[in-house]
């Protein structure tokens, strides 16, 4: 399973950055992949990048890099999304999903389907 | 990057009744197709993976075929819990890329 660690709904400045975490159980944490995905208001799903926290492999959607950056805490189990640059276009609800995948290079190739998701963190930017 | 269509983009349906959705990827991707279902205000479930197996916990009705570039979602016998957005989604290779949805309506 994976949790949000956040408490709420985020409202940011443009130009600000916002940052998306979330937890998982250790077992998770070793074997699976934390993923971020949003969703504007009224519209479809959108990947933005993925994480293997072990090793602390990435996988980035092109259209987000040089924006965003994506790591994890080994000591917390969490797994963090940092989005810099925000434009009011990225106001969206986040959300964080564990990356699963059948085979053997399949996790270092990013071929991951979402098997558990949180409940989202609303993002709101605005003047 | 791949794209991927679904079709419809809505429907609408009576309880019962036996409804299919298509997903068509712009270029061959195995079977590295999944499904999802999402409610209004809540976050997607994972239905299918691997184009045909279902996820654990989803229920028996919702049945995934296909291979390369075009795949179907058929929900045998709709149930009132069933009204929701439906997604297909490439595992393939990144970017990870959606289909744009489908919204099943009750009729």
């Amino acid at each position: 399973q994976v949790e949000s660690v956040q408490s709420g709904a985020e409202v940011k400045k443009p130009g600000s950055s916002v940052r998306i975490s979330c937890k998982a159980s250790r077992g998770t944490f070793r074997n699976f992949a934390f993923n971020w995905i949003r969703q504007a208001p009224g519209e479809g799903l959108e990947w933005m990048g993925g994480i293997i926290p072990i090793p602390g492999t990435t996988k980035e959607a092109q259209k987000f890099q040089g924006r965003v950056t994506i790591s994890a805490d080994d000591s917390t189990n969490t797994g963090h999304m940092e989005l810099h640059g925000l434009k009011p276009e990225d106001t969206a609800v986040y959300y964080c999903a564990r990356g699963a995948c059948n085979g053997g290079s399949c996790h270092v190739l990013g071929m991951w389907y979402f098997d558990t998701w949180d409940q989202g963190t609303p993002v709101t930017v605005s003047p | 990057d791949i794209q991927m269509t679904q079709s419809p983009s809505s429907l609408s349906a009576s309880v019962g009744d036996r409804v299919t959705i298509t997903c068509r990827a712009s270029q061959g991707i195995s079977t590295y197709l999944n499904w999802y279902q999402q409610k209004s205000g809540k976050a997607p479930k994972l239905l299918i993976y691997g184009a045909s197996s279902l996820h654990s916990g989803a229920p028996s009705r919702f049945r995934g075929s296909g291979s390369e570039t075009v795949f179907t979602l058929t929900i045998n016998s709709l149930q009132p819990e069933d009204f929701a957005t439906y997604y297909c989604q490439q595992s393939y290779t990144v970017p990870l890329t959606f289909g744009g949805g489908t919204k099943v309506a009750i009729k």
